[in-house]
């Protein structure tokens, strides 16, 4: 079975705290993304990445950036955290176009 | 750019009912076409796909989805639905053979006894 893992289920920030979201899977899988998942919007992408130090925008991507040094892993850096960045925080990785999630991070900022 | 219309953001129904969850994409290329459920307190997981060949296409727990070109829909419907199918649907988008995945906005079916 595909993992993908979140490595916080929960978490709380302060405003202005630089935040570092990471994600793991170990399936091989060349895309990964990271969605925003709000109450009536659905899943909203913010970056995705096809490959290694390759990565493009989504459709929310202010305020936040990514980082992929390894196919494994791939980071969501939110710069400086602002109250409108509390929500569920997802990420996937795909084979042929079908995405595999984690089970979500709840960020806060206080 | 696609992008997915989901026309319901809720829909209750009795169980043993039938049901359809619409969903419109808009693409100007060959899309795949999926399905999502998210049931409380859990993660998405694949209901089903289409990708290509047959339009109508089965998925879990007896879910099914046509894929409507003229339309551009992807309506999602089961027959007899069941209080364990309470959750969030979510449908979703991508164009052949690139990265990027579209969802929806989400539809909260709620199943009355």
């Amino acid at each position: 079975d595909v993992k993908v893992t979140q490595s916080s289920r929960y978490l709380v920030k302060r405003t202005g705290e630089k935040v570092f979201l990471e994600c793991v899977q170990d399936m091989d899988h060349e895309n990964m993304f990271w969605y925003r998942q709000d109450p009536g919007l659905g899943l909203r992408l913010i970056y995705f990445s096809y490959d290694v130090k390759m990565k493009e925008k989504g459709d929310i991507p202010e305020g936040y950036s990514v980082s992929r040094e390894k196919k494994e892993r791939f980071s969501l850096i939110l710069e400086s955290a602002s109250t409108n960045q509390t929500s569920m925080y997802l990420c996937a990785s795909s084979l042929r176009a079908e995405a595999f999630f984690g089970q979500g991070t709840r960020l806060t900022v206080v | 750019a696609q992008s997915v219309t989901q026309l319901d953001s809720q829909v209750p129904v009795f169980e043993e009912a039938p049901v359809e969850l619409r969903c419109n994409y808009s693409s100007s290329v060959s899309v795949y076409l999926f399905w999502y459920v998210q049931y409380p307190n859990q993660g998405l997981q694949l209901l089903l796909k289409y990708l290509s060949g047959s339009t109508l296409v089965k998925g879990i727990n007896g879910f099914e989805a046509e894929f409507n070109k003229s339309q551009t829909s992807f309506h999602l419907r089961k027959p007899s639905v069941h209080i364990s199918d309470t959750a969030e649907y979510f449908c979703a988008v991508s164009n052949n053979g690139a990265s990027k995945i579209i969802f929806g906005s989400g539809t909260r079916l709620s199943i009355r006894p």
